[in-house]
């Protein structure tokens, strides 16, 4: 049981906008950088948004972050059948787990 | 264009060692930035992060698994390994090695921006 809580699940329409949050506390989200994974099927995690709200090289602007206290949001604009995947945060959490941690994972369906 | 590449075996018999190499190319380790670390994904769950290392040696490793595992670097191979004691069926899954960057104020690794393939371990009994 991840201590970063997402959403199991969102959807929307082509060209829609998806939000999905995670949810941790003082000792993981709170005090550290958050990062967000895009897994589609069959491949392995790929960096889209790191230190909370920045994008790699190559990473278009549809994908943004925020973080605001013990939260983070990934959202999504301009929705396309391609971000059809998993999604999950990341974060150092200094509390009792003392590790890197992957939040539970949310699954992006576009109708 | 960096490039990691596990290699290993494909399946482990339960209670022995599981050996997994990961092989940069494309890029060195000689940046003080980096972490390299392996990461796991059990068939239809979420990931799992199992530790991480420096190119000095300094390692983070899961307090769930640190008793059972070793994390190796030689950066004059461009390698760095994963050992894992007495596996059993719940060790079965994905493995990644993936390349990392750290937080300059707390030296915790804090993402990780290039990842493996992946390479699938099963435990038979």
């Amino acid at each position: 049981q991840s201590v970063l809580t997402q959403p199991p699940s969102v959807s929307a329409a082509p060209g829609q906008k998806v939000t999905i949050s995670c949810s941790g506390s003082s000792s993981n989200i709170g005090n550290n950088y958050v990062s967000w994974y895009q897994q589609l099927p069959g491949t392995a995690p790929k960096l889209l948004i790191f230190d909370s709200n920045k994008r790699p090289s190559g990473i278009p602007d549809r994908f943004s972050g925020s973080k605001s206290g013990t939260s983070a949001t990934l959202g999504i604009t301009g929705l396309q059948t391609g971000d059809e995947a998993d999604y999950y945060c990341g974060t150092w959490d200094g509390g009792l787990s003392d590790a890197y941690v992957f939040g539970t994972g949310t699954k992006v369906t576009v109708l | 264009q960096l490039k990691l590449q596990e290699s290993g075996p494909g399946l482990v018999k339960s209670s022995e060692t599981l050996s997994l190499t990961c092989t940069v190319s494309g890029g060195s380790m000689s940046s003080s930035s980096h972490y390299w670390g392996w990461v796991r994904q059990p068939p239809g769950k979420g990931p799992e992060w199992i530790g991480s290392i420096s190119n000095s040696g300094s390692t983070y490793q899961n307090p769930s698994l640190k008793s059972r595992v070793t994390i190796s670097i030689d950066t004059s191979k461009i390698q760095f390994s994963l050992r894992l004691n007495s596996i059993t069926a719940a060790d079965t899954a994905i493995y990644y090695c993936a390349r990392g960057y750290y937080d300059l104020l707390t030296g915790y690794p804090k993402n990780f921006d290039q990842w493996g393939q992946g390479t699938l371990v099963t435990v038979s009994s």
